[in-house]
């Protein structure tokens, strides 16, 4: 059964430094997300991506963070200059369409900034 | 804008009994679907409902989603260790292009 893949599965950084998040989406979903949850609290929508575009952002996905699909296979999460605030667990999804269609997810990537 | 409760918080069931977790919206539900998380792992779709009184089942599990379309249901039969895990709602934001999560039920089974 065809499945969102991720990695890392955990990334350990410092502070301030550059992070990028690989994700492999379900090979003929269009529509790519990433979802973020910090420790204890709920999933968080950050960014959806269509068509080498994103659609929708939340709040959270402030200039520090950008995506990219950077081939026909793998879809990035980048932050720029991580703070401590970002340490969470970093979850791809995908689906076929957009609007009320079933988002498959990823196993996630822990995320720890020190 | 929209809020997911989920009740219970957590559940401890005992192995072969039938429990129910719930999701209520503030706002009209238009595609509600059912997650399961084990800890520190990946959301596992479990069911997606959209129709006012729609019903599905998998397995021992099966999710209702209102008539007035602001209340989920996801009720266990006959629960067994494999079912232990948190339990996320998910519901469409306003425009159907983002999902929102409720905080999670956590559900423990002892045998």
């Amino acid at each position: 059964e065809p499945e969102v893949t991720q990695t890392p599965s955990h990334q350990v950084t410092q502070m301030g430094q550059e992070v990028i998040l690989r994700c492999v989406p379900i090979s003929n979903h269009l529509y790519f997300y990433w979802y973020r949850q910090i420790l204890g609290q709920k999933v968080e929508f950050l960014v959806s991506f269509y068509n080498n575009e994103i659609s929708e952002k939340s709040e959270i996905f402030d200039d520090q963070f950008s995506v990219e699909r950077p081939d026909g296979s793998n879809f990035t999460l980048k932050i720029r200059s991580t703070k401590l605030e970002d340490s969470a667990m970093y979850f791809c999804a995908s689906s076929v369409r957009l609007v009320q269609e079933t988002q498959y997810f990823g196993p996630g990537t822990r995320l720890l900034v020190l | 804008s929209q809020e997911l409760e989920q009740s219970p918080q957590s559940l401890i069931a005992q192995e072969g009994k039938n429990l129910t977790i719930n999701c209520t919206s503030s706002k009209t539900l238009y595609g509600l679907y059912w997650y399961k998380q084990k800890y520190g792992e990946g959301l596992i779709f479990l069911m997606m409902l959209q129709k006012g009184g729609e019903e599905k089942s998998h397995e021992k599990i099966t999710a209702k989603l209102d008539e007035k379309k602001q209340q989920s249901s996801l009720h266990i039969t006959a629960s067994q260790p494999s079912h232990a895990g948190i339990y996320l709602c998910g519901a469409d934001n306003q425009a159907g292009t983002a999902l929102i999560f409720g905080k999670g039920t956590t559900l423990s089974v002892s045998s």
